[in-house]
């Protein structure tokens, strides 16, 4: 099992740019969250979904957009990229049986808007 | 919204030595609290998922404790490694499926 990735791990666009990460997961998981993290504020959450077609604002949400059209895929877009969405970006998965269950990470995309 | 507070913000110990950080998060509506240990150039890997008051899970030298009605969570490590170098993150879903993470205890162990 390859778990959670995502893809790409790096990229650098410029102000107004677009782009979509992916994230996948083989671990047949409902629930899907999307993450950035910037010094001195831990993980903050920008979008969740709790299965395929649901979507789900989270804390962050403004300037992103995402989709989940495939239980195994979670898109993170950003249709106008600007110089305060350069983070670090985890993407995570859980199953959904009952009780609460800890997430699986991603290895993390660094973008760079310039 | 959910504030979730974690203390020291850094902390160096010496090997060997044994050290605890805290999780503060308001008691009213709890659901679970999560602890994750999140090494550099890596992901974030859990380490406990806490639910009742009273709950204590132990993991090899590290465990953790809960109290829902006062609002804090404790982890501690024993005897401490260079390995044990790591940022320490607590998480609780505010509305059972998301979730909001503190900014994390980062601890340094000196050989």
């Amino acid at each position: 099992n390859a778990g959670v990735t995502q893809t790409p791990k790096f990229r650098v666009l410029k102000t107004g740019q677009s782009m979509t990460l992916l994230c996948a997961q083989d671990m047949n998981h409902e629930y899907m969250y999307w993450y950035r993290q910037d010094p001195g504020m831990g993980l903050r959450l920008i979008h969740y979904s709790v299965g395929e077609g649901t979507t789900a604002k989270g804390e962050v949400p403004d300037g992103y957009n995402v989709s989940r059209l495939k239980k195994q895929n979670f898109l993170l877009g950003l249709e106008s990229a600007a110089p305060s969405q350069t983070s670090v970006y985890f993407c995570a998965s859980r199953e959904r049986s009952r009780g609460p269950h800890e997430q699986y990470f991603g290895p993390g995309t660094r973008l760079t808007v310039t | 919204i959910l504030n979730v507070e974690q203390s020291p913000q850094s902390l160096h110990v010496q090997e060997g030595d044994s050290t605890n950080f805290t999780c503060s998060f308001p008691s009213s509506n709890f659901y679970a609290l999560h602890w994750y240990r999140w090494e550099t150039a890596k992901s974030p890997e859990a380490l406990f998922v806490m639910t009742l008051n009273g709950d204590e899970k132990k993991k090899g030298r590290i465990s953790a404790t809960l109290n829902t009605k006062e609002g804090y969570s404790y982890l501690y490590i024993k005897g401490s490694q260079p390995e044990d170098s790591a940022t320490y993150l607590c998480a609780l879903p505010p509305r059972g499926n998301d979730m909001r993470f503190g900014a994390g205890t980062r601890l340094t162990v000196k050989p």
